[in-house]
């Protein structure tokens, strides 16, 4: 059972770089969020999506781009990155009434 | 501002006995509160949850207690073990919306023998 699934695990950006953090569910879940951890704090909603076609911001949004093209795939895409997104990024997907599944996370490095 | 609270960051408990994680919110629109258990490395993973028409929740070891009057909900595990040691946190939601919750900083618990 693949669950939510994140690529890459690790990563390192140079100061103005982008780039995509994929996360794909075989789960047939409805629902996908993107949240990003930081030392000392708790989980942070970056953005969310409800269906196909549909995405909405969080609390964090600036800095951040989604799509949701299909059910299974919610990338995350970082337009210019800065040393204040140095953050461990979690995916994850649920379904009506059913608790969210988070992926194992991508660790992203801005130097 | 944070709208849900866990003012303990860390916990220590022997095995055996009982672990009482605390949480406070203060946004009264939330009806949906969870619990999930997270080890270094790994995502979170739901432990427990509870709705507000309920007050207790209970399964196997866990036990989540919902005061609405006084915006608290605990999560007690009887009894812990050294394989509970991790960091737990706490989250809420309103509506019942299952994919934009509130977390909590999280408590950090450890079990020793």
């Amino acid at each position: 059972n693949a669950g939510v699934t994140q690529t890459p695990k690790f990563q390192v950006l140079k100061t103005g770089q982008s780039m995509t953090l994929q996360c794909a569910q075989d789960m047939n879940h409805e629902y996908m969020s993107w949240y990003r951890q930081d030392p000392g704090m708790g989980l942070r909603l970056i953005h969310y999506s409800v269906g196909a076609g549909i995405t909405d911001q969080g609390e964090v949004p600036n800095g951040y781009n989604v799509s949701r093209s299909t059910t299974e795939d919610f990338p995350l895409r970082l337009l210019s990155a800065a040393p204040s997104q140095t953050s461990v990024y979690f995916c994850a997907s649920s379904s009506l009434y059913s608790p969210l599944h988070f992926g194992n996370g991508t660790r992203l490095t801005v130097t | 501002d944070q709208q849900v609270k866990q003012n303990s960051p860390s916990l220590s408990v022997q095995e055996g006995r009982i672990s009482i994680l605390n949480c406070d919110y203060t946004n009264s629109m939330f009806d949906y509160f969870l619990w999930y258990k997270k080890y270094p490395a790994e995502g979170p993973t739901f432990l427990i949850s509870i709705s507000s028409i309920k007050d207790k929740n209970e399964d196997g070891r866990f036990t989540v207690f919902l005061n609405k009057s006084a915006k608290h909900l605990s999560l007690h595990i009887v009894p812990s073990q050294p394989g509970d040691s991790a960091v737990y946190f706490c989250a809420a939601s309103a509506g019942h919306s299952g994919y934009a919750l509130n977390f909590g900083k999280g408590t950090s618990l450890l079990v020793t023998p």
